[in-house]
């Protein structure tokens, strides 16, 4: 079975442009959670989307936002970025019976903002 | 106090040799713990749960003390191929699916040198 897959894997846009992020989970995975790592950091939360409803947002600033379609993918949107926006954006799946903390994460979108 | 604080390392250690770190966390209420791996410019993919006093897998164990509010990750017999960033993942204390803030400490890096 394929896994979280993420597209672009690599992009470079430049400051007050807008990104989209898309990411599609692993087959049968319904709960989808962005992340945001910056480089010698842990990734941090940003959003859960499960069912297509938003189930979690963590602190990041309206410019951020997502969403989540009929068949469980995902688009996570940026606006007016900023050079602190350049981070690796990590999608991660996990399925209803899972436990809490078993997310399975794709490889990412890395995006550097000039 | 941070949320989940681990020392960001390097250690340097040798092949065969037995390392551990420790992770700490603020909240008293959290029931389960995670380590996770991150290969350089890779993804996050989970190593271990800890959910009670430890779990041990191959080399691998993880051990959790309650009373001091960490959780410790040792590797025995360490590889070359164990070189990587260690993230320790603390869900929310009344997590439920659909309510799955991860919060991950900003990774202890291990290198193994030959």
């Amino acid at each position: 079975d394929a896994g979280v897959t993420q597209s672009p894997t690599h992009l470079i846009k430049t400051r007050g442009q807008h990104v989209t992020l898309r990411c599609s989970p692993i087959s049968g995975h319904k709960s989808v959670s962005w992340y945001q790592q910056v480089l010698g950091q842990g990734p941090q939360f940003i959003f859960q989307y499960y069912e297509k409803e938003e189930r979690g947002r963590g602190n990041f600033p309206d410019r951020f936002s997502a969403r989540q379609f009929p068949n469980y993918s995902s688009e996570l949107n940026v606006n007016a970025l900023l050079l602190g926006d350049s981070a690796l954006y990590l999608c991660a799946s996990r399925r209803a019976q899972g436990i809490t903390g078993e997310l399975f994460f794709g490889e990412g979108s890395r995006l550097t903002v000039l | 106090r941070k949320e989940v604080e681990q020392d960001p390392g390097p250690f340097n250690v040798p092949e065969g040799a037995t390392v551990a770190f420790n992770c700490t966390y603020s909240n008293s209420a959290s029931q389960s713990f995670f380590w996770y791996r991150q290969d350089c410019r890779k993804e996050p993919k989970l190593l271990m749960s800890v959910y009670s006093s430890g779990n041990e897998d191959g080399r691998f164990t993880a051990q959790l003390n309650r009373a001091s509010q960490y959780i410790s990750l040792l590797i025995r017999d360490s590889k070359l191929s164990d070189s990587a960033t260690y993230l320790c993942v603390v869900p929310p204390p009344r997590s439920y699916f659909g309510n799955e803030k991860l919060t991950f400490g900003t990774g202890t890096r291990l290198t193994i040198i030959p």
